[in-house]
């Protein structure tokens, strides 16, 4: 079983659309969970973290269950830039910089 | 502003070829990686260092070795390429203490024919 499972998609959504992606981990130790951005042919950048008790960055929001061991994340009224692959990360240990990323979930907004 | 450079974008090499990927970051951090990316598997870490001279073995460490002689630098090698080697190739730094952000390079893309 892979650390971290994400959908790989794609999710194909209209402007304007809520879309969410989920992503399991597999270790309960794991410490700090964050989401990351990949547009094509380019690196990883952080998006946001997430925090337990939730947290909000404009349109995007992102959601912690420790109990059942996933993230979410969740983007309303998609604009055409938001498509990319969103990867799901996962910080087993919080003193070290080791993470664990998820294979990635690919969006494309279409007009 | 943040940077971290990547000495190749593309590489062509040859099976058997030792095979050098160099990484500098500018923003003095602790932590440096290695991560190759393929189609359908993600990013798997290679090898990553907490110091200088330090490294640790990550997830796919065989096939490959690395070198930092100094804070700033983090070398890969691969002492003889095969194909399955293959791949877009990132480097990474990070603070100390496990912010979780990572600040990749560009990426190199190694393909060994």
């Amino acid at each position: 079983r892979k650390e971290v499972e994400q959908d790989p998609g794609p999710f194909n959504v209209p402007e304007g659309a809520t879309v969410a992606f989920n992503c399991t981990y597999s270790n309960s130790a794991s410490q700090s969970f964050f989401w990351y951005r990949q547009d094509c042919r380019k690196e990883p950048k952080l998006l946001m973290s997430v925090y337990s008790s939730g947290n909000e960055d404009g349109r995007f929001t992102a959601q912690l269950n420790r109990a059942s061991q996933y993230i979410s994340l969740l983007i309303r009224d998609s604009k055409l830039s938001d498509s990319a692959t969103y990867l799901c990360v996962v910080n087993l240990l919080s003193n070290t910089g080791k993470l664990i990323f998820g294979q990635g979930t690919t969006l494309q907004v279409k007009p | 502003d943040v940077k971290v450079t990547q000495s190749s974008r593309y590489l062509v090499k040859r099976t058997g070829e030792k095979v050098f990927l160099e990484c500098v970051q500018d923003m003095d951090h602790e932590n440096m990686f290695w991560y190759r990316q393929d189609p359908g598997l993600g990013l798997r870490l290679i090898y990553f260092s907490y110091d200088v001279k330090m490294k640790e073995k990550g997830d796919i460490p065989e096939g490959y070795s690395v070198s930092r002689e100094k804070k700033e630098r983090f070398s890969l090698i691969l002492e003889s390429a095969s194909t399955n080697q293959t791949s877009m190739y990132l480097c990474a730094s990070s603070l100390g203490g496990g912010s979780g952000e990572l600040f990749f390079g560009e990426g190199s893309r190694l393909t060994v024919l």
